[in-house]
């Protein structure tokens, strides 16, 4: 089935760690978003791609990085200077072109332990 | 100024009632538009799009104001699986990014 896949669904991190969120889409999207959600709020944006091997930053693209090397994928790495990193991560993905919506993930829910 | 801003609520409205949402945006070239619903700890998930001459899906009804900025949802006899936030969604194609609203929350109750 085409969808768009986030692993792991939860993850905890120790301060002063990287982690890697993986992103997986096969619905041949050309753009993707790695969105974060804190409790009780709403959808940030933190980076976005548009085609292969070129992304954007967002609004809160501090202490995060990406790469799009290939199409289907989007990983997001939440470096350590990324300060309050516990929140619930979303990717989405969409064509460019025409009046579609974008597909979500289930999420990963990351804790800093 | 936020690019896409809604009415957090919570609404509290009883099973049966009819309840509106507004979103506005502030980005004239913006060109598609969504509503988004999200249950608690999951992923978002398309309740519809909006197109410029309204459109109507059973109990929901969106509209699109383009000269006023803002865009609507109106659920009908709301039932109590109708609870849930409510997040609108604008695409401006100039630079592919999607912006969502920080979402409106609604609570049917019995």
């Amino acid at each position: 089935d085409g969808g768009i896949t986030q692993s792991p669904k939860y993850l905890f991190r120790k301060e002063g760690q990287n982690v890697t969120l993986s992103c997986e889409q096969n619905l041949n999207h050309d753009a993707m978003y790695w969105y974060r959600q804190d409790p009780g709020q709403g959808l940030r944006l933190i980076y976005y791609s548009q085609i292969v091997n070129d992304f954007q930053k967002g609004d809160i693209a501090e202490g995060y990085s990406v790469s799009r090397e290939k199409k289907e994928s989007f990983p997001l790495t939440v470096t350590s200077a990324q300060k309050n990193p516990t929140a619930f991560y979303l990717c989405a993905s969409s064509p460019v072109q025409g009046n579609t919506e974008a597909f979500f993930g289930q999420g990963t829910r990351l804790t800093v332990v | 100024r936020k690019e896409v801003e809604q009415d957090p609520g919570p609404f509290n409205v009883p099973e049966g009632a009819t309840v509106a949402f507004n979103c506005t945006y502030s980005n004239s070239a913006s060109q598609s538009f969504f509503w988004y619903r999200q249950d608690c700890r999951k992923e978002p998930k398309l309740l519809m799009s909006v197109y410029s001459s309204g459109n109507e899906d059973g109990r929901f009804t969106a509209q699109l104001n383009r000269a006023s900025q803002y865009i609507s949802l109106l659920i009908r006899d709301s039932k109590l699986s109708d609870s849930a936030t409510y997040l609108c969604v604008v695409n401006t194609f100039s630079s592919y990014k999607l912006i969502f609203g920080s979402g409106t929350r609604l609570l049917v109750r019995p």
